[in-house]
Parts: structure tokens; sequence; C-alpha cells
């Protein structure tokens, strides 16, 4: 069974371009979200993809976007970086929604934004 | 806006003690309480999802206890041991309508010294 995977792991771009972050979810896993740790803090929530539709939404500005793909695995999109977007993007799988689901993380991607 | 605290932010320990630390959350509206650990430069990784109050939940060397009414989870290590060494975080799941979303906390460093 192979966990949760994510790419690249390290990634540096200039503000204001575009930045694709990619998640495997564990197999079986029809579930994903996405979280954002900047320094310093705990993993602040972006959003959750469940069967491809948008399931729940964090704080975050609509330059976040994302998808989710048939195979469940997902995409990540932040446009018009700004420096403050520097964080570990961590990508987190599940067999379903709900509170009490447990979740397989990946390693994250870090992202530095210069 | 749910608030989940723990503490201390950081414990250094030596090979053989015992430790715990805490986590405090809202306590009204509980739904259930996720702890994790993360090691460095790997993935954060479920330790408990508890649900009831007063459940106390063990794996190996690792348990927690969960006090619903006034909002805490404590998480003891016995025996601490130098691969014990990662960042603790509890998590407390958001609102039925808000997804998948976990509020984490900024997460207990814990460094035991050989």
């Amino acid at each position: 069974e192979t966990g949760v995977t994510q790419s690249p792991t390290h990634l540096i771009k200039t503000r204001g371009q575009q930045v694709t972050l990619r998640c495997s979810s564990q197999s079986g896993h029809n579930t994903v979200s996405w979280y954002q740790q900047a320094l310093g803090q705990g993993p602040q929530f972006i959003f959750q993809y469940y069967r491809e539709e948008e399931n729940g939404r964090g704080n975050f500005p609509p330059r976040f976007s994302g998808l989710q793909f048939p195979n469940y695995s997902s995409e990540l999109n932040v446009n018009a970086l700004e420096l403050d977007d520097s964080a570990l993007y961590l990508c987190a799988s599940s067999l379903r929604t709900g509170r009490v689901a447990g979740y397989t993380f990946g390693s994250g991607t870090r992202l530095t934004v210069v | 806006i749910l608030n989940v605290e723990q503490s201390p932010q950081s414990l250094h320990v030596q090979e053989g003690d015992s430790t715990n630390f805490t986590c405090s959350f809202p306590s009204s509206n509980f739904y259930a309480l996720h702890w994790y650990r993360w090691e460095t430069a790997k993935s954060p990784e479920a330790l408990f999802v508890m649900t009831l109050n007063g459940d106390e939940k063990k794996k190996g060397r690792i348990s927690a206890t969960l006090n619903t009414k006034e909002g805490y989870s404590y998480l003891y290590i016995k025996g601490s041991q130098p691969e014990d060494s990662a960042t603790y975080l509890c998590a407390f799941p958001g609102s039925y309508n808000q997804g998948g979303k976990l509020i984490f906390g900024q997460g207990t460093e814990l460094s035991v010294k050989p």
C-alpha cells in the first residue's frame, strides 16, 4: 500500500508567478485535503476535494485553487505568488470525509517565493 | 473563531524521562480530537482520533487522555527515547459544513537527548 506522494519536494518561484503542486493520494482514498504550514505555526486548511468536487474551503483567497482527478490525485494551483506564500504545503488523503476520518499525509512541498 | 492551543511549545528531556503535554480546544460542540506525530523531514503520522469524554488511548509508550467538558487532552510518553523526538500536533475538526477541515495547534516540539 503506497502512501501519499507530493511533488516537487522543493520549489523556488518569483513573486507574481504561478505554481502547481501535485499530490498522489494513498491507494483507495477518495478525499484529498491541502494545508499550508508557515514557519512557527500549525498547518492551516486550504481546501478539501471529495470525488473531484470541492468539499470545504479555508480562509484563503481565490488565487489558491485546486483540482482532483478521476484517479483521486490532486493539484494545488497558486496564482500571482506573494512573498507570504512561502511555506510548506501538505497534502493529506483519507478514505472518506468527516470529522473522525483518519488522514494520511505526504511529506510536503517546500515553496519559497523570492 | 475556533482556537486550538498546545503547551509547552518545546520540551527537552533526557532519555528515560516520562513527559506529557497539553492540547486545549473549545469544549462546546465537541466532536473529535486528532493527535499527530511529525518527525523532521517526514510526513505527519496519525496517532489517535479521540471522540469520547474520559477516553484513553494507547500506542506503545504513548498514551492520550481526553476531557471534553473542560476542553483538554493530554499526551503522555513513558520512558522517552531519542526516536520519540518529533513535533506532536493536535487538531480539532471544523464544523460539519466545513468539509474535513482540521484546525491544528502550533505543536509541541519534543527533543529527547541520549
